[in-house]
């Protein structure tokens, strides 16, 4: 069964720390990835999205994540977190060619000043 | 700011009303979905819409009922509803086929079921 797991459901850090939140898939064949983040109070936003072609993917607000095909893994990353990046970020999958988003569970990510 | 509008944003019913979820899209897409987002549970889908026929059902309870009158609006339809399913329902759509395709979410309409 295809599934998506995130490792971290409550990280806390302090401003201007590094961040990388993990993402795990189990999928067969091509895989389409997403990173989601949900601020209190608002929709669900599209933070990236990896299909094909480099590895490295560049997002919003200064977030990239990085497909590692061999580890299943589509980790985020941010070098400085800063307090308004306090939300709970989505891992989300995507087999080509079919319809449904498969969810990881969430990390709650709080940035204390 | 977002493409996908959804109305009520808060629905307080009991479990022998009867209550109708809408959501639209701005977008010009042609697929539309909605998800249930349950506490410390994975966001799950529920029905799939692709130019306004439904194709995909996952399992979901009869009390659910889904309408895409046209690609840009959609409904869920409660009726006798359980505590349980107190959850935030969110609706997103998205341009089936395009090379890079990505759902869109709306804000969520937030269900209590007393």
């Amino acid at each position: 069964a295809q599934s998506v797991s995130q490792h971290n459901h409550h990280v806390i850090l302090s401003e201007a720390a590094s961040l990388e939140l993990g993402c795990n898939y189990s999928y067969g064949g091509t895989v389409n990835l997403f990173w989601y983040v949900q601020y209190p109070g608002q929709h669900l936003q599209l933070l990236l999205k990896y299909f094909s072609g480099d590895p490295l993917v560049k997002g919003i607000k200064g977030f990239e994540a990085e497909f590692i095909k061999s580890k299943f893994s589509f980790n985020l990353r941010k070098p400085s977190v800063q307090w308004s990046d306090t939300a709970e970020y989505f891992c989300a999958a995507k087999s080509t060619g079919r319809r449904a988003l498969t969810f990881g569970s969430g990390t709650r990510l709080q940035v204390q000043p | 700011e977002t493409g996908v509008t959804q109305t009520p944003r808060h629905l307080v019913m009991g479990m022998t009303n009867k209550k109708s979820l809408k959501c639209e899209q701005h977008l010009g897409h042609n697929a539309m979905y909605w998800y249930k987002q349950s506490a410390k549970k994975p966001l799950e889908l529920m029905f799939v819409y692709s130019l306004e026929e439904r194709v995909e059902n996952n399992s979901v309870p009869s009390r659910f009922s889904p309408e895409c009158p046209n690609s840009s609006h959609l409904f869920l339809h409660l009726h006798t509803l359980q505590p349980e399913d107190s959850a935030l329902y969110l609706c997103a759509s998205s341009q089936e086929l395009a090379s890079q395709e990505t759902q869109y979410f709306g804000p969520g309409t937030r269900l209590l079921v007393l």
